[in-house]
């Protein structure tokens, strides 16, 4: 078992819709948890961080993690061309090293 | 406010050739990790290194792979006798600490070529 796992997509939305992300780990002990974009050929640019369970917004965007099921989200409302890109889930544990999933691919069609 | 720079942006080696690659992280970052990302793959986990120390190096193969982050200047990951297999970009991130609450801010990578 992957120690964080995402659909890598690409997942297409249209334009204005909401998109949602999701990701599972494996590691109960994970405490800190992130989501990155990177955009081809870029490097990963930090969107959210979370650390408690529940919902965390950020202008559009929005984390939610629930422990107990060891599952952490990104929703993306009002989607825009420019939020097609590679969206990274990141999970924090151990000697606190980050640990990445593979990606899932958003294309939001216009 | 400099972000997390890395140089070279690109790299080109001859097999067997050594590559250096260097990291400088944000003002203030004393926690360095470093990343290896093939096309259309996420990131792997090589190794993270606080000043003077190496924290975790699980990821980093045993040979031929080494790092650094000494208490002045750059973190340097060195590839030695480079194989065409270590074509990939390698991108470093630093964090202030290294704590619960660390966010982890990456460099622009270097992209490695063997040839």
């Amino acid at each position: 078992q992957k120690e964080v796992e995402q659909n890598s997509g690409p997942l297409s939305v249209p334009e204005g819709a909401i998109a949602s992300l999701n990701c599972t780990y494996s590691d109960r002990g994970s405490q800190s948890f992130f989501w990155y974009r990177q955009y081809s050929g870029k490097s990963p640019e930090l969107i959210m961080s979370i650390y408690s369970n529940g919902d965390k917004e950020d202008g559009r965007f929005t984390a939610q993690l629930n422990k107990a099921s060891q599952y952490v989200s990104l929703l993306i409302r009002d989607s825009q061309p420019s939020d097609s890109a590679t969206y990274l889930c990141a999970v924090r544990a151990g000697t606190y090293k980050y640990i990445f999933g593979t990606g899932t691919r958003l294309k939001v069609l216009a | 406010n400099a972000g997390v720079m890395q140089n070279p942006r690109h790299l080109v080696r001859r097999r067997g050739q050594e590559a250096r690659l260097r990291c400088s992280p944000m003002k203030g970052h004393s926690h360095v990790y470093w990343y290896r990302q093939l096309p259309e793959e996420g990131l792997k986990f090589m190794v993270y290194l606080q000043k003077e120390n190496i924290i975790d190096e699980s990821g980093m193969p045993k040979e031929r792979f080494s790092a650094e982050f000494p208490k002045e200047g750059p973190s340097i990951l060195r590839i030695q006798q480079v194989v065409r297999g270590d074509s990939a970009a390698y991108f470093c991130a630093s964090s202030a600490t290294g704590g619960r609450l660390a966010e982890a801010f990456f460099g622009q990578g270097t992209r490695l070529t063997v040839v």
